[in-house]
């Protein structure tokens, strides 16, 4: 069962804030965000593994909640280039060493 | 640096056709993996390998073969196509297993009518 990916999709004004979920129903080890802008390849965003810090680049940080077996994407100040779709992969104790996808959230930002 | 290159781009086969999908990296990996793309579905694992020489099947594999003869090299056969296998294929590389970065091909747009 794929984790679950909310919202499916959200339109914003440049500028704005948006958060992304990613849930699981099951213990998570691990949890991988990529983006994949139309027509082009998934790109790696960051890793955050269960136990560890939260973590951020530039305006695009990510945290990982055991409680919630939960982790959120937080967008700050977008930009037009954030748009995109967003795929977490996850990590579970029976996922043999491979990652499990969610639907993917697609974010549209406008000028 | 080409990273991970995938050919063709856009393919068109009529049901019961086989090809072969074909994938290539520069990058020395260890670890390329196969995957195929539905809407809504997200990305789920067909085939993969650790190695040269070593495969393995991931979540859904019926209906393609794959070899992995060099480091550098993974393509994947669709033994006789069906529109069920109308897709979008991505292949991917990783220095260090499936858990850490992975760097994906540009995709390969099949269409099985």
């Amino acid at each position: 069962q794929q984790p679950v990916q909310s919202p499916q999709a959200v339109i914003l004004r440049e500028g704005e804030d948006a958060v992304i979920n990613c849930s699981s129903s099951k213990a998570l080890y691990s949890v991988h965000w990529y983006r994949q802008k139309h027509g082009e390849a998934p790109v790696f965003l960051m890793i955050l593994l269960k136990g560890g810090e939260q973590k951020g680049h530039e305006k695009i940080s990510a945290s990982f909640n055991e409680k919630k077996q939960q982790s959120s994407l937080y967008l700050t100040a977008s930009q037009l280039s954030y748009s995109g779709t967003y795929f977490c992969g996850t990590e579970w104790s029976d996922s043999n060493y491979q990652l499990i996808w969610g639907a993917g959230t697609k974010l549209i930002i406008k000028p | 640096n080409a990273g991970v290159t995938q050919t063709p781009k856009f393919q068109v086969l009529k049901t019961g056709q086989s090809m072969t999908l074909q994938c290539a990296q520069d990058m020395n990996h260890e670890y390329m993996s196969w995957y195929r793309q539905d809407p809504g579905m997200g990305l789920r694992l067909i085939h993969y390998s650790v190695g040269a020489g070593i495969t393995d099947q991931g979540e859904v594999p019926n209906g393609y073969n794959v070899s992995r003869s060099t480091t550098e090299d993974f393509p994947l056969r669709l033994l006789s196509a069906a529109p069920s296998q109308t897709s979008v294929y991505f292949c991917a590389s990783t220095n260090g297993g499936a858990l850490t970065e992975a760097f994906f091909g540009q995709g390969t747009r099949l269409t099985v009518v």
